[in-house]
């Protein structure tokens, strides 16, 4: 079955950076875009980034872009992002999502992993 | 940018209701409209897709239908599983955007 499973957050202050990994299974990874979707603590669902499915184009949201790149291994099954100058507005959970179907829908979500920007 | 409006913010129904949510987007999205329903400490789950296609594995009470750039999501006879949140999301264009969602509450 399909799965996607987040690593790498944690408690981070501000300034700093953090890298956060997303292991995929139970699909052909390198056949599909991927997405990052954070969702801050009581807040909605925010849409971060998109990497097509041979990481030839990267799209970002205007509140991260500049500070966090998102790559994939297809080797490896594993998205990442990279996460740099971190904000307190940064803190939230962060999800991998797979885009699919033919109007390229977020169909399978990962777990989330917790990002806390803080002092 | 795509905006949706979603509403209500939230709403207070019962087991065997039926309960109506809307999505307005501010363009054109052809019907490039998907739903997700999202439980407390759990990842959201793609519930339709295509403005009104269901989703493998997910009950038939739950349908959707598209009116130009106006979007709605039914349940009917609400279960006790399905008190959750609700969003709706564009993949029309990027970037990708979400309705503000909608509580179910008991």
């Amino acid at each position: 079955q399909v799965q996607l499973v987040e690593s790498g957050g944690g408690v981070v202050q501000p300034g700093r950076s953090l890298r956060l990994s997303c292991a995929a299974s139970g699909f052909p990874f390198s056949d599909y875009a991927i997405h990052w979707v954070r969702q801050a603590p009581g807040r909605g669902l925010e849409w971060v980034a998109l990497i097509s499915y041979d990481g030839s184009e990267k799209y970002y949201a205007d509140s991260v872009k500049g500070r966090f790149t998102i790559s994939r291994d297809n080797s490896k099954n594993t998205l990442y992002l990279q996460m740099n100058s971190l904000r307190a507005d940064d803190t939230a959970v962060y999800s991998c999502v797979r885009e699919g179907g033919v109007v390229a829908a977020f169909d399978y979500w990962g777990q989330g992993t917790l990002v806390t920007v803080s002092s | 940018d795509i905006r949706l409006t979603q509403s209500p913010s939230s709403l207070s129904a019962s087991v065997g209701d039926r309960v109506t949510i809307t999505c307005r987007a501010s363009q054109y999205i052809n019907n490039y409209l998907n739903w997700h329903q999202q439980k407390p400490g759990k990842a959201p789950k793609l519930l339709l897709y295509a403005a009104s296609s269901l989703q493998s594995g997910v009950p038939s009470r739950f349908s959707g239908i598209r009116s130009g750039t106006n979007f709605t999501l039914s349940i009917t006879s609400l279960q006790p599983e399905d008190f959750a949140t609700y969003y709706c999301q564009q993949s029309y264009s990027t970037p990708r955007t979400f309705g503000q969602g909608t509580k179910v509450e008991i």
